[in-house]
């Protein structure tokens, strides 16, 4: 079966400090892979994707995240984080059958930024 | 550009009443889905509409219906509410020819029923 497994549900990191949000999925299709930021009261906004090509993604706000086939996961990355990446961050994945996609949300990570 | 936009923002209704929710699409965008957030937790597929009609749908009972118009804007309907259908219901858009599901979120409609 399809699941989306976010392994973290609360990351706390001093600002400036690097972090790392994980993210594994289950799959015997093929996928595709995103990674989506929700601020306070707001709906999400795509953060990065991977379609197809280098493994390596960028994405907006200084944040990437790389594909490992092998150890099916798409963590996310940030080499420096500040105030303002408080959120609430989700990995989503679609599973592209035969004759149809269907997309799986995991239950979130909440980055929580400490001055 | 305007994005995907939702209405109404918030909204409170009793167990038993019946609410609609609507959404206009990114401009460019062909494809309506519809997901319930509660709190803490991650989105859940509700259903998707591309060409008027439901493509997919998710794990919620018949209580739950949509409506796609030909402008592409979408309307979600629930009826005999119950308490734990409060949460924040969100459209999203996308374009069917990507397949990938790249989705454009609105800023999604709290609806609290007591």
């Amino acid at each position: 079966a399809q699941s989306v497994t976010q392994l973290d549900s609360q990351v706390p990191v001093f600002e400036e400090a690097p972090v790392e949000l994980r993210c594994n999925y289950s799959s015997s299709v093929s996928v595709y892979l995103f990674w989506y930021v929700q601020y306070p009261n707001q709906g999400l906004q795509l953060l990065l994707k991977y379609l197809s090509g280098s493994t390596l993604v960028k994405g907006i706000n200084g944040f990437e995240a790389e594909f490992n086939k092998s150890q099916t996961s798409f963590h996310l990355r940030k080499p420096s984080v500040h105030i303002s990446d408080t959120a609430e961050y989700f990995c989503a994945v679609t599973f592209m059958y035969s004759s149809a996609s269907k997309i799986i949300f995991g239950s979130g990570t909440r980055l929580s930024i400490r001055p | 550009d305007a994005g995907v936009t939702q209405s109404p923002t918030h909204l409170i209704k009793t167990r038993g009443q019946q609410v609609t929710l609507r959404c206009s699409p990114k401009s460019g965008h062909d494809t309506v889905s519809w997901y319930q957030q509660a709190l803490g937790q991650g989105p859940q597929f509700i259903f998707q509409y591309y060409e008027e009609e439901e493509r997919q749908r998710g794990n919620f009972p018949d209580r739950f219906s949509g409506h796609q118009f030909p402008n592409y804007s979408s309307e979600l309907n629930v009826n005999a509410l119950l308490l734990g259908d409060s949460a924040l219901y969100l459209c999203a858009s996308s374009l069917v020819e990507t397949g990938a599901n790249v989705l454009t979120f609105g800023a999604g409609s709290r609806l609290t029923v007591l």
